[in-house]
Parts: structure tokens; C-alpha cells; sequence
């Protein structure tokens, strides 16, 4: 079966940096999404990755390796409005997205 | 503003209502999807439709009924509900079917089944 698995909850401190690791099991790959949603909001679209290695942006960063079926999305100098659930998805062989569940990111003054 | 907008954003029906949901994509997208959102689930893919055609199915109850008039359109027509059905509904666009297409979102229905 196709699995993606990342934490249920995770704690930072205002200020901090946190890094969230996604890891997966598909029948292919074409290309990982990460995606932040608030509570009550839409997923709203924050990076893409297809090819190995460290994609920045801004205050954020995604991070994948696919030999080893892992990546992360680094979150430095955090503020309270990143407090948040953030998707990891891969897209498969067949073109269709395998979302996670979300890791819920809580940001502590 | 997102660009894709649902209605109602909230809704409560009893099992044997019949209700719908709208959603409107503004972002002249030639695919759009319906997701069921749970708690602590991942989103389930429920119906794609890429330029107006229906294109996944993903084993959804025959209680929901799609509709996709136009590309710019999709509802999901809900029938003799079951209190398991209590989810969120988010409706998404995608403008092709490049690599790097992202979907954008709507904010949802949130239902709850009596």
C-alpha cells in the first residue's frame, strides 16, 4: 500500500527553527508537495520538490531524498502565525497526490 | 483572496436531508477535485474531473453525487447522509497537468450529519 507518515504534533518556540520530516512508501514518484493549513483555512501551497536536495524559500525550506524516501520542511526564525498544520504529499506514477495526515506545528511565545 | 470559493461554509443536515455543495474556481483551471478532510486523517480524494469530465472515482458512496456543469463549477449533491459523512469538504483547482501544477484550495464546508 502507498503510506506517508509524518509526526501528529510537534512544539517550537517563537524565535526558534523546527524542522518537519516526512517519509514515504509509493508506487512511484513525481514530486512531493508541502502545504500549510490553518485551522478553519484552506491547505495553501508551499513548496515542490522532484529532484534530490535543499529547496529554499524565504524563512522556509524543503528538503527531499529520494533513495531514501524522506524529506523534510525546515521552518527557521518562527512566528506565532506559523502555528499551523503542514501536509506533506507525493504525487504517485499515476499523477494522483498521497497526502499525509499533517503535522500540527504549535508556536510557544 | 484564494480564488476558489465554497458555499455554505457550514452545514447541518439531518440524515435524510438532501443538500449541496457549490464550489467556484476563478482561476481559469481545467481540472478540480473534491477531498473529504477528517480529523487527524489524511485528505481522501473523492472525485476529479479534468475539463468537465469526470476522471476519478475514488470507491465514493453512492450517496454523494458529483456535478461539473462547466470547468468553472463543481458541486457535490448529498443524499441520506450517515453521522460518519461529519467531515470537511474541500473543493481544489489544478490548471493542468505539468509536473509543477499546483491545486489550490477552497476553505471548505464544514458538515456535520445529525
Amino acid at each position: 500500500g502507498q503510506n506517508i507518515d509524518q509526526p501528529t504534533e510537534m512544539t517550537a518556540t517563537e524565535g526558534a527553527i523546527v524542522q518537519i520530516n516526512c517519509t514515504y512508501q509509493t508506487s512511484g514518484f513525481n514530486g512531493l508537495f508541502w502545504y500549510q493549513q490553518h485551522a478553519g483555512e484552506a491547505p495553501t501551497f508551499l513548496s515542490y520538490n522532484v529532484l534530490d536536495g535543499l529547496e529554499e524559500k524565504g524563512r522556509f525550506s524543503s528538503f527531499l531524498s529520494r533513495s531514501k524516501g524522506y524529506s523534510y520542511l525546515l521552518l527557521k526564525e518562527l512566528q506565532m502565525k506559523d502555528s499551523a498544520s503542514y501536509l506533506c504529499a507525493v504525487r504517485d506514477s499515476n499523477y494522483q497526490l498521497i497526502w499525509g495526515a499533517g503535522t500540527k506545528l504549535i508556536i510557544k511565545p | 483572496e484564494t480564488g476558489v470559493t465554497q458555499t455554505p461554509r457550514h452545514l447541518v443536515m439531518g440524515m435524510t436531508n438532501k443538500k449541496s455543495l457549490k464550489c467556484e474556481q476563478h482561476l481559469g483551471h481545467n481540472a478540480m477535485y473534491w477531498y473529504k478532510q477528517s480529523a487527524k486523517k489524511p485528505l481522501e480524494l473523492m472525485f476529479v474531473y479534468n475539463f468537465k469530465e469526470q476522471t476519478e472515482n475514488n470507491s465514493v458512496p453512492s450517496r454523494f453525487s458529483p456535478e461539473c456543469p462547466n470547468s468553472s463549477h463543481l458541486f457535490l449533491h448529498l443524499h441520506t447522509l450517515q453521522p460518519e459523512d461529519s467531515a470537511l469538504y474541500l473543493c481544489a483547482s489544478r490548471q493542468g497537468l505539468a509536473d509543477t501544477d499546483t491545486q489550490y484550495f477552497g476553505p471548505g464546508t464544514r458538515l456535520t450529519v445529525l
